[in-house]
């Protein structure tokens, strides 16, 4: 089956500038992640969705960066006025709810430069 | 402030041989510890699990040991191939949360 996917892979932005990060979990994953991954550091986790809930939202960085998931599949990350240290790759994972956070799935990634 | 820490950027390795990942926590409420391997251009993927309740787990080639007192884990891989050049992440998490805490990773190289 297919596994998480991620749009675009790569996106430059100027400073200020709005971007949307898409996200398609694997089918049937009711949870899914978001994390920030910066150079040469691992990812740091950003926001968590249970279905269509936001259950988690306290490593968003800043009120300029917003996720959903309408309709408890595909999310999106947007980050709004966009600044040279948001430059990072934005990673989304999807797994199985579970006692812990075991096995979760990630996709290829979504790498951000802002200019 | 890191709760999760790799010391160790790199590691070359010879072929055969064995690789030993090493990965530190100061957190102790973490519960379950996971190693990932990542290729470039790629997500993380899932390698191997421990629960705090065991002190090791192994499968085929990798073997993941766990001192809870010295809050300390280990990544053994025997025998070393060149397919398994990539990051390596070591990450946590406690039972209840949401998240997983990464490490900043370490660069294995095998060598042929």
């Amino acid at each position: 089956g297919a596994g998480v996917s991620q749009s675009p892979r790569y996106k430059v932005a100027k400073r200020g500038q709005d971007v949307a990060l898409r996200c398609d979990p694997i089918s049937g994953h009711v949870s899914l992640f978001w994390y920030q991954q910066a150079l040469g550091q691992g990812p740091e986790f950003l926001t968590y969705f249970q279905n269509e809930a936001q259950l988690d939202k306290s490593g968003l960085p800043s009120d300029r960066f917003f996720a959903e998931r309408p309709e408890g599949s595909v999310s999106t990350l947007k980050i709004q006025r966009t600044q040279q240290e948001d430059s990072a790759v934005y990673l989304c994972a999807s797994s199985l709810p579970g006692a812990h956070q075991e096995t979760q799935y990630f996709g290829p990634g979504t790498r951000l430069l802002v200019l | 402030d890191q709760q999760v820490k790799q010391n160790s950027p790199s590691l070359s390795v010879q072929e055969g041989r064995i690789s030993i990942l090493n990965c530190d926590y100061t957190n102790s409420m973490f519960d379950y510890f996971l190693w990932y391997k990542k290729y470039p251009a790629e997500g993380p993927t899932f390698l191997i699990s421990i629960s705090s309740i065991k002190d090791k787990n192994e499968d085929g080639r990798f073997t993941v040991f766990l001192n809870k007192s010295a809050k300390h884990l280990s990544l053994h891989i025997v025998p070393s191939q060149p397919g398994d050049s990539a990051v390596y992440f070591c990450a946590a998490s406690q039972t209840g949360a949401n998240n997983l805490f990464f490490g900043t990773g370490t660069r294995l190289t095998v060598i042929p």
